[in-house]
């Protein structure tokens, strides 16, 4: 069965501070990969996704870039930091027919 | 995508059906209803999702309307496990983005 893993589960970072936040997907080959953002009080928002090695599309424009060097693999990262990336990531993956599945997050609060 | 529209908020006892609605009066032909649910603190979790026929799967039943202009979700025997907030989505196949509204928070009662 399809697994998907997003670490760290929780990250405190000091304004202007790089970011990265990596997520794998186990158990499917070339899927969909979904970068979301969940303000606190607010619903999700997309940020980026990729349907391939090197494909990465913006949905929004921040502060924040994404990569995906492995097919599995989907990278969120930041050169610099802002009060307002705070924030509840989630990644997300989709294979063929199948719906888009969600991995448990990693919640940034940045100081 | 259509807009969606849901309650707030609902309550539901333990142990009794839960059917929360969900209205999409924009829909268009060929946009699937899709139901998440989040947890606190989880990432959310896909429950269901159908076109105009009725489905059921081991979570849920999905109800959709002749006209596909509403949709209720029902949990036929509530547990405290199934407080959380409930996102109706409605959007086509091959679509990228998921759009989440606010969703209804729904409370199960022991």
């Amino acid at each position: 069965s399809q697994t998907i893993h997003q670490w760290p589960a929780t990250l405190v970072q000091p304004v202007g501070s790089p970011l990265s936040l990596e997520c794998t997907v186990e158990g499917t080959s070339n899927p969909n990969l979904y970068w979301y953002r969940q303000a606190a009080g607010r619903g999700l928002q997309l940020l980026f996704y990729s349907v391939g090695i090197g494909q990465i599309s913006s949905e929004v424009p921040q502060n924040l870039s994404a990569s995906r060097p492995q097919d599995r693999q989907f990278i969120l990262s930041s050169k610099k930091l802002l009060l307002s990336d705070s924030g509840f990531y989630l990644c997300a993956w989709k294979s063929g027919e199948q719906p888009q599945h969600f991995g448990d997050g990693t919640r940034l609060s940045i100081l | 995508d259509a807009k969606t529209t849901q309650p707030t908020s609902m309550d539901c006892a333990e142990g009794r059906a839960a059917n929360l609605p969900c209205n999409h009066s924009t829909i268009s032909g060929n946009e699937y209803v899709y139901w998440y649910r989040q947890i606190h603190s989880q990432g959310p979790q896909y429950i269901i999702h159908g076109l105009k026929n009725n489905e059921t799967n081991e979570m849920a039943s999905l109800i959709i309307t002749e006209d596909r202009k509403s949709s209720t979700l029902i949990l036929p025997h509530a547990t405290l496990r199934d407080t959380a907030v409930y996102y109706c989505i409605v959007t086509s196949w091959g679509a990228q983005k998921l759009v989440f509204g606010q969703g209804t928070r729904l409370t199960i009662n022991p």
